[in-house]
């Protein structure tokens, strides 16, 4: 399973945005990178994925760079309610598996 | 729908004591996950299924670990005997294979041995 590395944590601002980066440089052609998040004491959301084009959703947006070896989450204004461990994680097509690593904790100030 | 439904939410049990902890997919989804998490090891991937057959067991610890997935609405893990080094929380995920393959994760069971 190709590997991602993550900052250990970061910090915001409320209401500003963010761009939390993952590093998969050993990344294959067919991968297609997840991001999910983990609220305190719940198990683990789906947040948004990508395979080579950026993507939109209500929650966030993937930025993915053009030789695909690293990737941004975006959210565009972070509110309290999004402290959480995003994680970035690479799912091999044709598999329906998650390899979760240790995550960005993600700190909201108020 | 309810989404994954996992049961006991809390489990304290003495050490060789069996446990066995339950969950409900949602319903439609093939996949079904068993996830263990620490502070020291993070999120572990035991066991996934598809259609009720065990695809990937290599993150199971060791043979006092075993799940089954008797048909499509139910999946146990179970722990015999246990020990106090598997206190942890246990998820459970499901997946569908057709669409976005998102996984759905329910809240987990505390597993507390002593």
């Amino acid at each position: 399973d190709a590997k991602t590395t993550q900052p250990n944590s970061m910090e915001s601002n409320e209401e500003e945005p963010v761009h939390l980066p993952c590093n998969h440089s050993t990344i294959s052609g067919t991968d297609y990178i997840h991001w999910y998040r983990q609220l305190p004491s719940q198990g683990p959301e789906y947040v948004i994925h990508g395979l080579t084009s950026n993507v939109n959703n209500r929650m966030a947006s993937l930025a993915i760079a053009e030789d695909r070896k690293s990737s941004t989450l975006i959210l565009h204004r972070a509110t309290l309610r999004d402290a959480a461990v995003y994680y970035c994680i690479l799912r091999a097509s044709g598999t329906y598996k998650y390899i979760f690593g240790t995550g960005t904790r993600l700190k909201v100030l108020a | 729908d309810a989404g994954v439904i996992q049961s006991p939410r809390h489990e304290v049990t003495e050490m060789g004591q069996e446990v066995t902890l339950r969950c409900k997919p949602i319903s439609g989804h093939n996949s079904l996950f068993w996830y263990r998490q620490t502070m020291m090891r993070g999120l572990e991937l035991l066991i996934y299924f598809n259609n009720n057959v065990p695809i990937d067991d290599s993150g199971m610890p060791e043979d006092r670990f075993s799940a089954k997935m008797p048909n499509a609405s139910f999946s146990t893990l179970k722990i015999q005997p246990s020990e106090p080094r598997d206190s942890a929380v246990y998820f459970c995920a499901s997946s569908p294979q057709t669409g976005t393959p998102e996984a759905f994760f329910g809240q987990g069971t505390r597993l507390t041995v002593v």
